[in-house]
């Protein structure tokens, strides 16, 4: 079967840095999706990977491994409003997104 | 901006009534979609509609149906509901399919069936 693993929840502090890992196993792969869901607000987009490596995009950072199944966000320079669910989807052969749960973010000040 | 309008945004029903979510874009996006959100589960499609006039099964279609008869509206209907339908409900468009961009979601329709 098809499966997205992610942790259910991490605690940081304000001004620090925070990785989020997600794995999966799709019958194929074209990309991975990184979204960030406020509670009780609808998914925003953050990043998009299809090749190995990492992406930046300001505070926030998106890295692929395809060979490995994985894919993790960093979140530098922690905001308050940075507590948030944070949702990896990965696209598989049918082009279909396939979600994990969701990593519920907490940040302390 | 308006981007993606669900509506209604919240419902209480009894099981059994059919109910019928609305969605409309104003982006003139070409593919739409439908999701449930169930706490501890991930995102579940259940319709989508890769252009106007066609639509698709996702991976809970069962007890909904869609339909799309022009490109900005997107409504979904329960014809009978049930309450393991209690969700939260959230349309999402693309310009295309899932690979050539993001997902717009709109703010979603939490639907309690009792």
């Amino acid at each position: 079967g098809q499966n997205i693993d992610q942790p259910t929840e991490m605690t940081a502090t304000e001004g620090a840095i925070v990785q989020i890992n997600c794995t999966y196993q799709t019958s194929g792969f074209n990309g991975l999706f990184w979204y960030q869901q406020h509670a009780g607000e609808a998914p925003t987009f953050l990043s998009y990977n299809v090749l190995d490596g990492l992406e930046e995009k300001g505070r926030f950072s998106s890295f692929l491994s395809r060979s490995k199944g994985y894919s993790y966000l960093l979140l530098k320079e922690l905001q308050m409003k940075d507590s948030a669910s944070y949702l990896c989807a990965a696209v598989d052969s049918n082009y279909q997104l396939i979600w994990g749960a969701g990593t519920k973010l907490i940040i302390k000040p | 901006i308006a981007g993606i309008t669900q509506a209604p945004t919240s419902q209480i029903l009894a099981a059994g009534r059919r109910m019928t979510l609305r969605c409309t874009q104003d982006m003139r996006h070409n593919a739409m979609y439908w999701y449930r959100q169930d706490l501890g589960l991930g995102l579940r499609l259940i319709h989508y509609s890769n252009t106007a006039g066609t639509t698709g099964k996702g991976e809970v279609p069962d007890g909904y149906s869609v339909s799309r008869a022009n490109t900005d509206d997107f409504p979904l209907t329960l014809a009978s509901a049930v309450p393991s339908q209690t969700s939260v409900y959230f349309c999402a468009s693309s310009e295309g399919g899932v690979t050539t961009g993001e997902l717009f979601f709109g703010e979603g329709s939490r639907l309690t069936v009792l």
